[in-house]
């Protein structure tokens, strides 16, 4: 029933190493995005996907690297995880245009030890 | 380039208050705005937007925010502040180089107090 989903909730890691978060959505939407909230609560938008096709790349490290295998689902790969990596990570997904509602996840927060 | 400013990162009421939750806005064109929430450890939800028909806009949970062009702004307001209203709420505007991208404001976190 789940609108869009993210695995896992939580994730804690030491630095240098590589974690995946996964997102799915089941609305039928052609985008998706990834956002990083940091501890201030501030968001922003990392990148976004339409029909498995990269729309937005946000001046991202390399490290980050994204990947849609289809349109349900658009999964986030990071390498040698730092410190400042540490956020809580939301998936959304919308329909195309202006003034489409994006639905966010539930979010995966992540801890760099 | 499109901004969002919300001012006051904290505002506290008493249950049964007046919420009032500022945003003013930055924009070349006229701008699609949006207010979400955002409970206690879970992702954001659509309260409601601003889409260029109505300059009053009746969001979910008995909110509502008026869309002003004079005054750039996008209030979001409730008559009646309930305990449950207490969470993070945040003010987007769609960006128009973009059509996928919504920038947000710093957010406002609301406490209701008995």
């Amino acid at each position: 029933d789940t609108a869009v989903s993210q695995t896992p909730k939580y994730l804690v890691t030491q630095m240098g190493n590589d974690k995946s978060i996964k997102c799915e959505q089941n609305l039928g939407h052609d985008t998706m995005y990834w956002y990083k909230q940091d501890s201030k609560k501030f968001l922003k938008i990392m990148f976004s996907y339409n029909n498995k096709e990269l729309i937005i790349n946000e001046t991202v490290p390399n490290r980050f690297s994204p990947k849609s295998p289809d349109k349900a689902h658009l999964n986030l790969h990071i390498n040698s995880l730092e410190l400042g990596d540490s956020a809580v990570y939301f998936c959304a997904s919308s329909d195309r245009g202006r003034t489409e509602t994006q639905y966010f996840g539930p979010g995966t927060r992540l801890l760099v030890l | 380039a499109q901004s969002v400013t919300q001012l006051g990162s904290h505002v506290s009421v008493s249950e049964g208050a007046l919420v009032l939750l500022r945003c003013n806005y930055s924009s070349s064109v006229p701008p699609y705005l949006f207010w979400y929430v955002q409970y206690p450890n879970q992702g954001l939800q659509l309260l409601l937007k601003y889409t260029s028909a109505a300059t009053l806009v009746k969001g979910i949970n008995g909110f509502e925010a008026e869309f002003k062009k004079s005054e750039t702004s996008f209030h979001l307001t409730k008559p009646s502040a309930h305990m449950s209203d207490a969470a993070e709420y945040f003010c987007a505007v769609s960006d128009i180089f973009n059509t996928d991208k919504l920038i947000f404001g710093t957010g406002t976190r609301l406490q209701v107090f008995p």
